[in-house]
């Protein structure tokens, strides 16, 4: 099976720095997304990863350690439409992209 | 391009009722899945389909069926409607490669009372 855990609800201050954590248990890893979801909106994507390290895209970065099963998103320059939830979800292995989606982390960015 | 189309937006059920959710893209993508996202919850998948005509099921498909007869069309039918479905509904499209991010629509807000 397969279990993701993120925290439900992190508050920063814009211009500022946050790292969301995700952290897997999967019986197949074949590869990490990041979703950004605005209240009442569909999930858009922001990341990909699959093999070890940082990927940078703007004020984006995520980061993958497959040993030791963790993910992190980084977001710079905070700004207020950054406030949104972002879903952590691993590929699961064998055809057809299925994606396991994690509970999401709540970032609210405060003034 | 219109992207992931669903409809409807918004649809109230009594229980014991029937119906389709509808879903098409104009991507061309081979890919297609059903999500149902509830509060707290991460997306779960309902069913995919790879290409017209081959549809299996994911982890929560109880309750639901699908259908894939054209590339751009994958329909969502709940046969008979409880409160347990009370969701937001996702179609999700994308490209048959493995690194391809899916591309959602924006949702079908379904209450079953």
């Amino acid at each position: 099976g397969q279990n993701i855990d993120q925290p439900t609800e992190m508050t920063a201050t814009e211009g500022a720095i946050v790292q969301i954590n995700c952290t897997y248990q999967t019986s197949g890893f074949n590869g990490l997304f990041w979703y950004q979801q605005h209240a009442g909106e569909a999930p858009t994507f922001l990341s990909y990863n699959v093999l070890d390290g940082l990927e940078e895209k703007g004020r984006f970065s995520s980061f993958l350690s497959r040993s030791k099963g963790y993910s992190y998103l980084l977001l710079k320059e905070l700004q207020m439409k950054d406030s949104a939830s972002y879903l952590c979800a691993v590929r699961r292995p064998g055809g057809g992209n299925k994606l396991t989606f994690g509970t999401g982390t709540q970032l609210k960015v405060e003034l | 391009n219109a992207g992931v189309t669903q409809t409807p937006k918004f649809r109230i059920l009594k229980i014991g009722q029937s119906m389709t959710l509808q879903c098409t893209q104009d991507m061309n993508h081979n890919y297609m899945y059903w999500y149902r996202q509830d509060p707290g919850m991460g997306l779960k998948l309902i069913y995919y389909s790879v290409g017209a005509g081959i549809t299996d099921k994911g982890e929560v498909p109880n309750g639901y069926n699908v259908s894939r007869s054209t590339t751009e069309d994958f329909p969502l039918r709940l046969e008979l409607a409880a409160p347990s479905q009370t969701s937001v509904y996702f179609c999700a499209s994308s490209p048959s490669a493995d690194n391809s991010p899916l591309h959602f629509g924006n949702g079908t807000r379904l209450t079953v009372t």
